[in-house]
C-alpha cells in the first residue's frame, strides 16, 4: 500500500523555469513532510521540511505549500538551474513520541533542467 | 568531519551467500534506519533501530538481518533468503528531538552476480 503518492515521474524544465512536484498523502497520523534531493549515486540529502502548522515554508528558491485539507504538498524550484537536475523525493512521517519517525517515501521524481 | 558513511561503495556477491553492508556514524544519533532503493519504488524500510541493543522490522525485512551493538554503528546483513538482493542501500540517522531530520549516507551498491 502506497501511502505517499508523488508525481510527475520525470520533469523537464528550462532554465529560469519553474519546477512544480507533487505528493499527497492517506495517513492523517502524518505531521513532519519533508524533501530529499538526491544525485546520481549519492544519498539522498535534505532540502527542506515542513509541518501543518503552516501552509508554505520558503528557503532561498525551494518552497513547500502544504494543504492539510486536501492532504497534498508540493515542492517548487524556482529559477531553476542546471544544478538543480536530481532527484527529488518527498516522505511523511509521524513525529509523535514513540513512533520512531519512519519515513515514507514517494517514488521520486527525475527533474532535468535544460539549458 | 561529522557523518555517516557506509562502506563498500560497490559490493559484489555470488548467489547464496551472506554479505554485510556496514553503516557507522559519529554525529552521536540514538536512532538508525536501512533502507533499499529500486528504481522507480523510492525508499523502503528495511530495519531500524531507535537505541543499542533494540531493533524492529520495517517493510522489508525478510531475507535480512541487523545488530546494533554500538551506538555508532548499525551493520545489515543481506542473506541467501533474500530474492532479489541487487539494489542500492542507504543508511540514515536521526536525532531525537524537536526535529525529525533523518540524515543519510553515501550508500553502497550490491550486485548479485
Amino acid at each position: 500500500q502506497q501511502q505517499v503518492k508523488q508525481s510527475p515521474q520525470s520533469l523537464i524544465v528550462q532554465k529560469g523555469g519553474i519546477s512544480i512536484i507533487n505528493c499527497a498523502y492517506e495517513n492523517t497520523a502524518f505531521d513532519y513532510f519533508p524533501w530529499y534531493q538526491q544525485f546520481p549515486g549519492k544519498g539522498p540529502a535534505l532540502l527542506i521540511a515542513i509541518r501543518p502548522d503552516v501552509s508554505e515554508k520558503k528557503e532561498g528558491r525551494f518552497t513547500i505549500s502544504f494543504n492539510k485539507s486536501a492532504k497534498q504538498f508540493s515542492l517548487h524550484i524556482m529559477d531553476s538551474q542546471p544544478g538543480d537536475s536530481a532527484t527529488y523525493f518527498c516522505a511523511a512521517s509521524p513525529s509523535r513520541a514513540g513512533t520512531a519517525s519512519k519515513l515514507t517515501f514517494g517514488t521520486g521524481t527525475r527533474l532535468q533542467v535544460t539549458l | 568531519d561529522g557523518g555517516i558513511t557506509q562502506s563498500p561503495k560497490y559490493l559484489f556477491r555470488k548467489e547464496g551467500q551472506n554479505v554485510t553492508l556496514s553503516c557507522e556514524q559519529n554525529l552521536n544519533h540514538d536512532a538508525m534506519y536501512w533502507y533499499r532503493q529500486d528504481p522507480g519504488q523510492g525508499l523502503r524500510l528495511i530495519y531500524y533501530s531507535q537505541i543499542v541493543n533494540d531493533f524492529q522490522k520495517g517493510d522489508i525485512a525478510e531475507g535480512y538481518s541487523v545488530s546494533r551493538e554500538k551506538k555508532e554503528s548499525f551493520p545489515l546483513t543481506v542473506t541467501s533468503a533474500q530474492k532479489n538482493p541487487t539494489a542500492f542501500y542507504l543508511c540514515a540517522s536521526r536525532r531525537p528531538g524537536s526535529t525529525d531530520t533523518q540524515y543519510f549516507g553515501p550508500g553502497t551498491r550490491l550486485t548479485v552476480l
